[in-house]
């Protein structure tokens, strides 16, 4: 399996703060990754898939980038509505594998 | 606009067979080239993918699951299903369905809500 690893695990941050969550695989994955966001009690939300393109209706400031192993998703000025927890999802080979998430929080 | 939902028993005995279904509604899922998927989360944890089926046949199942999972469509009613056996109190989980998209990248872009599951007697 594809192992998925993310960093940090956690973060705060203030609003209008830039974010970067990094998200690394263990073996070349080209651009077959994905990035989601999840509040306390809903489902996850695809914010970025094939590594860079931003799903419909996602604000722009959600940008993903990098290939091969190592990818980062970035929220350029961060608001309320995005404190949450973020997971990349590898769908190179299955069994399709998510990282293990980064929270964040209010500072 | 999709809409998927789950629906099962919130409480499960050791040793049974969990069963969910995930009603779909807004695009048929025996047509347009989608997956069909199933995904779980752990209390506090992150997610792990159960399996997926497409075309209402074929099917790929997490090998770490796949000595106990079924996942089967009924087209008639646009739903697809899942039966995982010899549940244990490790399955207790956050159950969801998710539609997959039909490009060769498969992303998870539609969700259900989530149903939640307990295992205990």
């Amino acid at each position: 399996d594809i192992q998925m690893t993310q960093s940090p695990s956690s973060l705060s941050a203030s609003v209008g703060d830039r974010v970067t969550i990094t998200c690394r695989a263990s073996q070349i994955i080209s651009t077959y990754l994905h990035w989601y966001q999840q509040k306390p009690g809903k489902a996850p939300k695809l914010l970025i898939y094939a590594a860079s393109s931003l799903q419909s209706g996602v604000p722009s400031r959600f940008s993903g980038s990098g290939s091969a192993t190592d990818f980062t998703l970035t929220i350029s000025s961060l608001q309320s509505e995005d404190f949450a927890t973020y997971y990349c999802q590898q769908s190179y080979s299955t069994p399709f594998t998510f990282g293990p998430g980064t929270r964040v929080d209010i500072k | 606009q999709v809409q998927l939902q789950e629906s099962g028993p919130g409480l499960v005995k050791p040793s049974q067979t969990l069963s969910l279904t995930c009603s779909v509604s807004g695009g048929s899922i025996s047509s347009g080239g989608y997956y069909w998927s199933w995904i779980r989360q752990h209390p506090g944890k992150g997610l792990e993918w159960i399996g997926y089926l497409y075309n209402s046949a074929s099917l790929f199942y997490n090998p770490s699951l796949q000595s106990r999972v079924t996942i089967f469509a009924d087209t008639s009613k646009n739903q697809f299903s899942l039966m995982l056996s010899s549940v244990t109190a490790a399955d207790t989980a956050m159950y969801y369905c998710a539609r997959v998209s039909r490009s060769s990248w498969k992303w998870f872009d539609y969700w259900g809500q989530g149903t939640l599951v307990t295992v205990s007697s």
